[in-house]
């Protein structure tokens, strides 16, 4: 079965900085892949999609790679501040039916002033 | 962006009574809403798949007399915890996807369930 993996649970980094996430998946060939941002007590919240023919995405301070080949996807946050500690997941859509999304455990990213 | 509205946020209910919680989806129709059920530090768990007009899809592991789904109308559907018990306290959160090219979910603000 599809397995995603989000190799830190927790990312402590310095203000201004630039955060690094890894989302690793397996028995699987997802045609995209997803990052969502989640506050605590909170619905998580979509950031950005990265397809399977896209070796890279940006979005504002955000950038998502994706390499098919090491079944790998990367999240940075550049110039971080502190607002943008939260936990982060990637998300792949099921192998079984595209409308449902599996997962991963997290990230979370605390930004240190 | 798409807007999913759930409530309550946050329900605190006695052990052996029922909860509901609803999911509604703002300002556009949802043929499909996902309800996921998620512990502390974990990640999001899928439940079921919520059809409107049909019966709910249930993941492998969870009840469906236990917890309840509707989908009763195009922008509604309702997860009821049934004779809750303390090992049923979590959060819960829906989720809808807008219909077309466009895949991304959108979720509700999530509810905290405590059963005492």
């Amino acid at each position: 079965s599809q397995k995603i993996e989000q190799n830190s649970e927790a990312l402590n980094i310095q203000e201004g900085k630039t955060a690094t996430l890894t989302c690793n998946y397996t028995n699987y060939s997802p045609a995209y892949l997803q990052w969502y941002r989640q506050d605590p007590g909170r619905g998580p919240v979509f950031l950005l999609l990265i397809r399977e023919n896209e070796k890279e995405k940006r979005k504002e301070r955000l950038k998502v790679t994706f390499d098919t080949t090491l079944k790998q996807s990367l999240f940075h946050i550049t110039a971080s501040q502190p607002a943008d500690s939260a936990t982060y997941l990637c998300a792949l859509p099921h192998s079984g039916s595209a409308r449902q999304l599996t997962f991963g455990s997290g990230t979370q990213l605390t930004v240190l002033p | 962006g798409a807007v999913v509205s759930q409530h309550p946020s946050r329900v605190i209910c006695k052990s052996g009574t029922s909860v509901k919680i609803e999911c509604r989806s703002l300002d556009f129709q949802a043929t499909t809403m996902f309800w996921y059920r998620q512990f502390p530090k974990k990640s999001l768990m899928l439940m079921a798949t919520s059809n409107e007009g049909s019966k709910a899809t249930y993941e492998q592991g969870v009840e469906k007399d236990k917890f309840l789904i509707n989908h009763a109308s195009l922008t509604l559907s309702t997860l009821t915890v049934t004779s809750a018990h303390p090992e049923d306290s979590s959060f819960y959160i829906c989720s809808a996807i807008l219909q077309g090219s466009r895949t991304e979910a959108f979720f509700g603000q999530g509810t905290r369930l405590t059963v005492v």
